[in-house]
């Protein structure tokens, strides 16, 4: 396994429009999170999912996000008409909770640059 | 809420310089103390972390110790690299799975 990947690493769209990423996590980890992070700033937390279950959603998350993790392997973080705010790296990691804990693996994140 | 406060940055040092970026944290219970760091065009990686108050991390020459009575978890090396440039940040967790990030601090190690 090479890791949590994310595709694509960089994403240019127009404002209004939607965009969809996509996240592979390490392949035995039930638990995938997705963060935000902004130029300057550290990761602030948007949302995480144990196996297919959505638990967790922030309040960063608005109406024009959404996340799914269907059959609880990849992930999907779309975010419909899109704002200039939106510009950000959104970065998705994974982890293993249960009876052997690991900490949270990182993917190298995709770059939304909303013009 | 909890939350995690560390060093602004940047921070540039000469190789073999000492290294310390500070990290303060609050919490309502025992949360587990994390560095991570970025290297230039990567994803953030686990440096090192502690689980419990006194604890050592240590990783790479890197230490912290989880320091409940200061609420800081400070990170240290005694003698940078050239490749330890990176951006480092402080997180913590409450088992929640609701990890807290601060800010980052850039560090350039210049030979």
């Amino acid at each position: 396994d090479t890791g949590v990947s994310q595709d694509p690493r960089h994403k240019i769209t127009k404002r209004g429009q939607n965009v969809t990423f996509r996240c592979d996590p390490i392949s035995e980890h039930n638990r995938l999170y997705w963060y935000r992070q902004t130029l300057g700033q550290g990761p602030e937390f948007l949302t995480y999912f144990q196996n297919e279950a959505q638990l967790e959603k922030s309040r960063l998350l608005s109406d024009r996000f959404s996340a799914e993790r269907p059959k609880g392997s990849f992930s999907t973080l779309e975010i419909q008409r899109t704002e200039q705010g939106d510009s950000a790296m959104y970065l998705c990691a994974s982890s293993l909770v249960g009876r052997a804990n690991t900490e949270a693996f990182f993917g190298q994140g995709t770059r939304l640059t909303v013009v | 809420g909890d939350s995690v406060t560390q060093m602004e940055g940047p921070v540039t040092l000469s190789e073999e310089a000492f290294l310390t970026i500070n990290c303060t944290y609050t919490a309502t219970g025992y949360p587990s103390l994390f560095w991570y760091v970025q290297y230039p065009g990567e994803g953030l990686q686990l440096l090192l972390k502690a689980t419990k108050a006194d604890d050592k991390g240590s990783n790479k020459g890197f230490e912290a110790t989880y320091r409940k009575e200061t609420t800081s978890f400070h990170l240290e090396k005694g003698s940078v690299q050239v490749s330890d440039s990176a951006v480092y940040f402080c997180a913590l967790s409450d088992g929640n799975n609701d990890m807290r990030f601060g800010a980052g601090t850039r560090l350039t190690v210049k030979p």
